[in-house]
Order: C-alpha cells, then structure tokens, then sequence
C-alpha cells in the first residue's frame, strides 16, 4: 500500500545538524509536490518547507528559512530535509506528507544539551 | 496568513452536531483543508478545497465557506471522531495551520 516512511531523527546538541529521509513506496513520487510538518511536544502542527514535483521550486516557513534546507531524489523515491544550526525550539516530530494527502508516521527529532 | 479556529476546544457528545469555524487574515478563496489528529498518530486530510471530501472519509463531514471564514461540519458525531482538528491555507507560502480545536468528551 501506499507509503511514506521518515527517518534520521534523533537527540542532537543545538547547534548541530542532522538530515532527516522520507522513502515512499507504492506512491507515484515524482509527480508529488513533498512537504515537510513538523508537531513540537504537546503543540498544533506547522508547516515547514515544499519542494515541488522535479524540485525546481522551495519554500519555507519564516522560522526555519536559511538553515534548512528540502531536497529530493526521485530516482530513489527520497525527500530530505538537511536541518543545520538546530535550536532547542526544533525539538517535534516531524512528518513528510505527499500533496497533503499522504502522511508517514513520523520521526522525532530532539534537541538539546 | 494567520489562520484563527474557533471554539479552542468544544465539550461534546456522541450523536451531537459539531461545527468548527476557522478564519483566515486575509482573503484565500477556496484555499483550506481541514485535517483529522488522534493522540500520536499522522493527521488525516479530510476536505480540501473548503468543500471537496478527501476520498474515503465519511458523510458526515462536510466544509464550506470562501474568502476568510469557512467552516467543518460534522453532522452527526461518532466515537472514532474525537480527535483535534486542524484547518491549514495552501493558497499562498509559507502555508499556515490554525492553531487546532480538540473535541473533548461531555
């Protein structure tokens, strides 16, 4: 069935990096526009970057503009998210989502010294 | 675009109508999901469109409005639909989710 599967969180000191991977399968990737949502503990969603379908075009939410950065590689079916120069305040889960549609389960990514 | 739910939370019970209301900043035309969140798990679309019900998900819910305020209907409430529900704006960048309305048990 179809199926987003996230990876590469982990406890990380701030200031620090860390790539986060969505794999997709049985999904038609490379006609996706891939989002990143992120959810801190006990908090409401909010949305964090897009890539479009052939990744000519990105946005990204003002709080994380300029250190992360949205990428994929559709040969492998992949979206990454490349999270550098953490903050305490990206401690969440974070979710990839397929056209808004088509959610993983989520990776959770914590931050701190 | 600030996206503004109300009520912050809503005290229900099973059969009971529920409407959720959520207003944009500015103008988005039709531009607004809604989405279904239950305790540690992915959020689930709904509707998008404002109106149009994401293939699968019930009758009983349902969506309206344009411009700035729209709401979630659920006409009928069953015991699988306590949950937090959120709106979100894909009518400009960055996309915003209003800040969630759970539905608690009366």
């Amino acid at each position: 069935q179809v199926q987003l599967v996230e990876s590469g969180g982990g406890v990380v000191q701030p200031g620090r990096s860390l790539r986060l991977s969505c794999a997709a399968s049985a999904f038609t990737f490379s006609n996706s526009g891939m989002h990143w949502v992120r959810q801190a503990p006990g908090k409401g969603l909010e949305w964090v970057a897009v890539i479009s379908s052939d990744g000519s075009h990105k946005y990204y939410a003002d709080s994380v503009k300029g250190r992360f950065t949205i990428s994929r590689d559709n040969s492998r079916n992949t979206l990454y998210l490349q999270m550098n120069s953490l903050r305490v305040e990206d401690t969440a889960v974070y979710y990839c989502a397929g056209d808004m549609d088509v959610w993983g389960k989520g990776t959770t990514v914590t931050v701190s010294s | 675009i600030q996206l503004t739910q109300s009520p912050s939370i809503l005290s229900t019970s099973v059969g009971d109508r529920v409407t959720i209301t959520c207003r944009a900043s500015q103008g988005i035309s039709s531009s607004l999901a809604w989405f279904q969140q239950k305790p540690g798990k992915a959020p689930e679309l709904l509707i998008y469109a404002a109106s149009t019900l994401q293939s699968g998900v019930p009758s009983r819910f349902s969506g309206s409005g344009s411009g700035t305020e729209f709401t979630l209907t659920i006409s009928s409430l069953q015991p699988e639909d306590f949950a937090t529900y959120y709106c979100l704006q894909n009518n400009s960048y960055p996309f915003t989710f209003g800040q969630g309305t759970p539905l608690e048990i009366k």
